[in-house]
């Protein structure tokens, strides 16, 4: 199984803030990792796809970067509604894994 | 806007048996694969099963090979999962997604739904 390791798990910001998430892959994976949002008792929400690809409708102050085995995600200026926590998923492999999450707080 | 909507959660003995639905609303649905995923208390989100949009390619996580059944009826726009044997360590909320490449996993899940809970204790 490829792991997907995020870091930190989680972290504390005020809005404004430039905010940046790491996703490492325990092998290459090309630019196949992708980006959620989830917010309590709500669906996950897919923000990013591809390492860099913005999902429409997403905000552009989320954008992606990485290739191979380490990524980020990041958040230009933190808004309000952006504190959530926040995962990633590899689709290079058919047994898709996922990182444990970054709550942000 | 599409949505996934899942249902059949609830509290069973170990040892027991649940169907889980995920029913699909306002959008395309059965050329495109469809995964089980759940997230047990305090920890991550574990892949489960997934199954193409013919049903004929169906796979299982190794934690419920045996044990989980999948399936689906397109004229009804969902999919099912079947769990049989259920042990404390299958407590989570369970999520189907829709995988949003039609005709190709793995890649990104578009939708999600919300979730529905599986509670397994005596």
């Amino acid at each position: 199984d490829i792991q997907m390791t995020q870091s930190p798990s989680s972290l504390s910001a005020s809005v404004g803030d430039r905010v940046t998430i790491t996703c490492r892959a325990s092998q290459n994976i090309n630019t196949f990792l992708n980006w959620y949002q989830q917010k309590l008792g709500k669906a996950p929400k897919l923000l990013i796809y591809g390492a860099s690809k913005l999902q429409s409708g997403v905000p552009s102050r989320f954008s992606g970067s990485g290739s191979g085995t380490d990524f980020t995600l990041t958040i230009s200026s933190l808004r309000p509604e952006d504190f959530a926590t926040y995962f990633c998923q590899q689709s290079y492999s058919t047994l898709i894994t996922f990182g444990q999450g970054t709550r942000l707080e | 806007q599409g949505q996934l909507v899942e249902s059949g959660g609830g509290l069973v003995k170990p040892g027991g048996s649940l169907r889980l639905s995920c029913a699909a609303s306002g959008l395309t649905f059965s050329d495109h694969y469809v995964s089980w995923i759940r997230q047990a208390p305090g920890k991550g989100l574990e892949w489960v099963s997934y199954i193409s949009g013919s049903g004929l390619s169906i796979y299982y996580a190794d934690s419920v090979k045996g044990r989980f059944t999948i399936s689906r009826d397109n004229a009804k726009k969902s999919v099912f999962l079947q769990m049989n044997s259920l042990r404390a360590e299958d407590t989570a909320l369970y999520y189907c997604a829709r995988d949003a490449v039609p005709g190709n996993y793995p890649n990104w899940l578009d939708p999600w739904g919300r979730g529905t809970q599986v509670t397994v204790s005596s």
